[in-house]
């Protein structure tokens, strides 16, 4: 597709139950970051993906988090027995890694899914 | 290791006033710099970015940035501010790597309010 696509927009889960969210990357962009944010907060880095590397799951807050990148496209982001502090939006973003002449260095966003744990 | 300083959670200037956001760095190597704005319930969009080259870099909607490396800065300037410019935004840094960018760190943002 043209742009980041995050699905679904929009989640609402009972506390204890398992969520999966999806984003697809733009195509042909080997880097991919999954970003927290919660309400009246900056952005929380969460992973990062680059290539066929092992990702960077510094920022995963916990180990309920999880993610994994098929084919170096999709990615899904799993969070296991939600709880009512992991409510926020969680943002996707794809970039290529190498410089290019036409300079397309930046990282482009998805929508995000708005995760509501009740 | 890098990491982005966004001076000021919230700024609030009157409408027609200078607006100016902070941003400074650090990074181990020249970094690539960004500002992203966020309007309420939508995704962050490019506004700006340096890579090389010139210093000064302009972005969409009027905003202005200036690399300065002696200052590790990149703060956000626009001569005039409009009411659609309340928004949240993001500086943000990349490491330059083997020719690339490699990880991209956020700050925690700045929230912009205008003032009629």
């Amino acid at each position: 597709g043209a742009g980041v696509s995050q699905s679904p927009s929009n989640k609402v889960t009972e506390k204890g139950k398992d969520v999966e969210l999806r984003c697809d990357p733009i195509s042909g962009h080997t880097a991919l970051y999954w970003y927290r944010q919660s309400l009246g907060q900056g952005l929380e880095f969460l992973i990062y993906f680059q290539g066929n590397s092992a990702p960077d799951k510094s920022g995963l807050p916990s180990d309920r988090f999880s993610a994994e990148r098929t084919g170096g496209s999709v990615s899904t982001l799993t969070i296991q027995r939600t709880q009512q502090e992991d409510s926020a939006v969680y943002l996707c973003a794809s970039s290529f890694r190498y410089w290019l002449p036409w300079g397309n260095t930046e990282a482009f966003f998805g929508q995000g899914t708005r995760l509501t744990v009740v | 290791a890098q990491s982005v300083t966004q001076l000021g959670s919230h700024v609030s200037v009157s409408e027609g006033a200078l607006v100016l956001l902070r941003c400074n760095y650090s990074s181990s190597v020249p970094p690539y710099l960004f500002w992203y704005v966020q309007y309420p319930n939508q995704g962050l969009q490019l506004l700006l970015k340096y890579t090389t080259g010139a210093t000064l870099v302009k972005g969409i909607n009027g905003f202005e940035a200036e690399f300065k490396k002696s200052e590790t800065s990149f703060h956000l300037t626009k001569p005039s501010a409009h009411m659609s410019d309340a928004a949240e935004y993001f500086c943000a840094v990349s490491e330059r790597s083997g020719g690339g960018a490699d990880g991209l760190t956020f700050g925690k943002g700045t929230h912009l309010i205008i003032q009629p």
